[in-house]
């Protein structure tokens, strides 16, 4: 059973830089070929996908947070890894990771996600 | 870019009662459109995908259906686990969830 879980500091301040892992267990990332994704979703509010990223390196972001976002995956760890720059308190979220259907495209539905953390920006 | 417009926002409805959620494309997706259930505190659950394709183990009451800019999800009987916040997704371009619709027991 594939499970996915996410990991790193619940607290950033404004202006620093947002870092969570995702530790993928129950499967391989490097033996399958799936896209694997960063999904976040404000307190009370609704979802909004950031990016998602092949095994092999190549990735799909979404343009309204493109130049703030690294997605990058570590195949020998099984984990996959976001970066968020430059943060304010905008980007307070719960942060899901997840792995898409079927790997067709960088923009699949998501089958399996994590159980989400939450991320505060605040000084 | 394209928008997604989910209606109600909302909804009150018993157990039992056939419900429908939809959706509206700004331009056409050509079904490229899923659909997620969200209780509290957890993630979400992928229920349907290409407008009418059940996921694996989700309940055949759950059903979806359009085309173009137009999409659905119906719940033909309602049961109590059923009661959640519902979102569309659209994934013809840079994915784009809708606004999501509430629904509560009435």
């Amino acid at each position: 059973q594939l499970q996915l879980q996410e990991s790193g500091p619940g607290l950033v301040k404004p202006s620093e830089t947002l870092s969570l892992t995702c530790t993928v267990s129950g499967g391989s990332i490097s033996s399958s070929s799936y896209y694997w994704g960063w999904i976040r979703q404000p307190p009370g509010k609704g979802l909004e996908w950031i990016g998602s990223i092949y095994y092999s390196g190549s990735t799909y972001y979404n343009p309204s947070l493109k130049s703030r976002v690294t997605i990058s995956v570590d195949t020998s760890k099984n984990q996959f890894s976001l970066k968020l720059s430059s943060v304010t308190a905008a980007d307070t979220a719960v942060y899901y990771c997840a792995r898409d259907l079927s790997g067709y495209s960088g923009y699949e539905p998501y089958g399996y996600w994590g159980q989400g953390t939450l991320v505060t920006v605040s000084s | 870019d394209i928008q997604m417009t989910q209606s109600p926002s909302s909804l009150s409805a018993s157990v039992g009662d056939r419900v429908t959620i939809t959706c509206r494309a700004s331009q056409g997706i050509s079904n490229s459109l899923a659909w997620y259930q969200q209780k509290p505190g957890k993630a979400p659950k992928l229920l349907l995908y290409a407008a009418s394709r059940l996921e694996s183990g989700v309940p055949s009451r759950f059903s979806g259906s359009g085309s173009g800019t137009d999409y659905t999800l119906t719940i033909s009987s309602l049961q109590p686990e059923d009661f959640a916040t519902y979102y569309c997704q659209q994934y013809y371009s840079t994915p784009l969830f809708g606004q999501g619709t509430k629904l509560e027991i009435k």
